[in-house]
């Protein structure tokens, strides 16, 4: 069963636009949610985690916000630019291993 | 400071055959990780290795599937026997004391 669900699995946006980037999940027990990047051919690289001791995390253009009561996170993209088109993924693991990844989202910004 | 270093990047193999992937963590990484990823899929994870050691295999196969990490060199993923459902990218992943989880840039598998 899949632990992370995570919607939509496609996104056009337009560039200076806000992409979001939707994840839930079942696991209560669940204390780390990273996301992580990937383009065509090259591994996942992270790009910003949080832990559920906080609801909002922001890191340059990318911001995390946490529902812990919801069990859902986001991943918000603002100011979308030609150059962040790629496959997103969250993920949530017990302690930092086993990660359980959702199926990923492809974002493309049309410029 | 190199990334996580998978090798080979593609691998054609024919049914049957062996399948061997290794993976060179990041330099002061003691813990690797391997996951598999199917078209159009996330990340599933299959095993999580320490020097040595064999920590949590609970997302491997339980035929043809067998993963190392010796003391020198690097992690190998050892595929017996491939079926065409092996085909895959496998990703390898290492981290310091389970922190973050740095991803090489993964293995290709194409079973004929």
């Amino acid at each position: 069963q899949q632990q992370v669900k995570q919607s939509p699995q496609s996104l056009i946006v337009q560039k200076g636009g806000i992409s979001i980037i939707n994840c839930a999940y079942e696991n209560t027990a669940f204390d780390y949610f990273p996301w992580y990047q990937q383009f065509p051919g090259k591994g996942p690289a992270l790009l910003i985690a949080i832990r559920p001791d906080v609801s909002e995390k922001k890191e340059g253009r990318f911001t995390i916000s946490f529902n812990k009561s919801a069990k859902q996170f986001s991943l918000h993209i603002m100011d979308s630019q030609p150059g962040d088109s790629a496959t997103y993924f969250c993920a949530a693991s017990k302690g930092d291993y086993k990660l359980s990844f959702g199926a990923g989202t492809t974002v493309t910004v049309r410029a | 400071n190199a990334g996580v270093m998978q090798n080979p990047r593609h691998l054609v193999r024919r049914r049957g055959q062996e399948a061997r992937l290794r993976c060179s963590p990041m330099k002061g990484h003691s813990h690797v990780y391997w996951y598999r990823q199917l078209p159009e899929e996330g990340l599933k994870f299959m095993v999580y290795l320490q020097k040595e050691n064999i920590i949590d295999e609970s997302g491997m196969p339980k035929e043809r599937f067998s993963a190392e990490f010796p003391k020198e060199g690097p992690s190998i993923l050892r595929i017996q026997q491939v079926v065409r459902g092996d085909s895959a990218a496998y990703f390898c992943a290492s981290s310091r004391d389970q922190e973050t989880q740095y991803f090489g840039p993964g293995t290709r598998l194409l079973v004929l």
